[in-house]
């Protein structure tokens, strides 16, 4: 089946720096997400990023397609930052569910 | 717009006991998608719809899981009988097609506890 992995699995880091979320997968990509899930359980959507480079105020995002991986830059980081960033994709062709990465617990420390 | 709505947003119930878990879509969306949380597996796809046809399901896990999505507004994920091990959170997302954009969107989750 399809692999998602996601690295750090975990990261804690002071308001103010900055930091970089990676996402390798094993498949040709038709969508690739990255989510917030926020500590009341509800997953954002970030970015919809299958291909190419994103900015959206503090946050990118960037996915080589071709090398199958996906970056998640988080910049000036703050307290409400925290939780936990997944990464999910589907490699289309009718399969249009999404598989998930097991995340990056990411705590930000005033 | 109204985004993915779910209930109940949290359920207790005791083992044995059937569940219902609502879903509705964002309104003109054509894919509706169940997936369930838990510590040891994450996030897994459990059972997702097009034009309220069921594609896949190969993820329900048993046949005490049922799915149905009657009409464009509206789909039940149902467990019976329930099980301790059932206990996790339910999301439902959507998306629509033939707009160039494959983006999911999800509803807040039925949190699930079976005791």
């Amino acid at each position: 089946g399809i692999q998602v992995e996601q690295s750090p699995p975990d990261l804690i880091l002071q308001e103010g720096a900055n930091s970089t979320l990676r996402c390798n997968f094993s498949d040709s990509v038709n969508n690739l997400q990255w989510f917030h899930q926020n500590p009341w359980g509800q997953l954002i959507n970030l970015f919809y990023i299958p291909s190419g480079t994103k900015q959206n105020g503090r946050l990118s995002a960037t996915t080589v397609a071709t090398e199958r991986y996906s970056l998640l830059y988080i910049s000036s980081s703050q307290t409400t930052d925290s939780g936990v960033y997944f990464c999910a994709m589907d490699p289309g062709g009718g399969a249009d569910g999404l598989t998930f990465g097991k995340g990056t617990h990411l705590i930000i420390q005033p | 717009d109204a985004g993915v709505i779910q209930s109940p947003r949290h359920e207790v119930t005791e083992m044995g006991q059937e569940v219902t878990l609502r879903c509705k879509p964002i309104s003109g969306h054509d894919y509706l998608f169940w997936y369930r949380q838990t510590m040891m597996r994450g996030l897994e796809l459990l059972i997702y719809f097009n034009n309220n046809v069921p594609i896949d399901d190969s993820g329900m896990p048993e046949d005490r899981f049922s799915a149905k999505m009657p009409n464009a507004s509206f789909s039940t994920l149902k467990i019976q009988p329930s099980e301790p091990r059932d206990s996790a959170v339910y999301f439902c997302a959507s998306r629509l097609s033939g707009r160039g954009t494959y983006e999911q969107y999800f509803g807040p989750g039925t949190r699930l506890t079976v005791t």
